[in-house]
């Protein structure tokens, strides 16, 4: 059980398009969901906190006009990154956590997606 | 106050050998110190995890550590194996705040 979708696990774009990414929590229900950047052999940078039914809060220098979260439902959080630039290329990872273990801490993570932006 | 210090930043082990990662943050708000092992383009995976009622939890080969009064806690790897090769980050959260923070993680190698 516990187990988070991701989708795509991987994709190009052109710079100045926009992407979307998808989080997925399968068998469980997720209220909080979180976006990471992962830089290569760095760790997991949390971008925002995603809420389902409300607007997401973003860590300090991340662009919310840039990184748009949504999480229109208890199964699911989307990141959009618009406009697309080379330098926004990185591993997204999202995390949930189960609704119905609500204090014990833990995350399941998603898969990841790798974006590559030419 | 709310960093995880983790060390070594890469770790090489024999097979057979023990690996040993340690950790130590600063926020004495945190209630739950997991593990996560982490293969090259994947997510991470929870490995293990204690709450700092607890001075230590074993898991088949994988066993935490945890000093409160000194704000610390470490992975040990039992009897390594290549399979063990990926990259372990330590964590702390408070699960009322939701917040996880992160170490910088430790890529570890297991030598045949």
């Amino acid at each position: 059980g516990a187990v988070v979708s991701q989708h795509p696990s991987w994709v190009i774009c052109k710079s100045g398009t926009s992407v979307k990414i998808e989080c997925r929590s399968l068998d469980f229900q997720a209220t909080t969901m979180f976006w990471y950047r992962q830089f290569p052999k760095q760790s997991l940078m949390l971008m925002a906190t995603s809420n389902e039914g409300s607007k997401a809060t973003y860590e300090q220098g991340v662009e919310k006009d840039k990184f748009l979260i949504n999480h229109a439902s208890l199964t699911l959080s989307t990141l959009t990154v618009t406009s697309a630039h080379p330098e926004d290329s990185s591993f997204y990872i999202c995390s949930a956590r189960d609704l119905g273990r609500p204090n014990t801490g833990e995350l399941f993570f998603g898969e990841g997606s790798r974006l590559t932006v030419l | 106050q709310q960093q995880v210090k983790q060390s070594p930043q890469s770790l090489i082990v024999q097979k057979g050998g023990i690996s040993i990662i340690n950790c130590a943050y600063e926020n004495t708000a945190f209630d739950y110190f997991p593990w996560y092992q982490q293969f090259p383009g994947k997510g991470p995976a929870l490995l293990i995890a204690i709450r700092p009622d607890v001075s230590e939890k074993k898991e088949g080969r994988f066993t935490i550590s945890f000093n409160k009064s000194a704000k610390q806690f470490s992975l040990h790897i039992m009897d390594s194996q290549p399979g063990d090769s990926a990259t372990y980050f330590c964590a702390a959260t408070n699960t009322g705040g939701f917040k996880t923070i992160f170490g910088a993680g430790t890529r570890l190698f297991v030598k045949a």
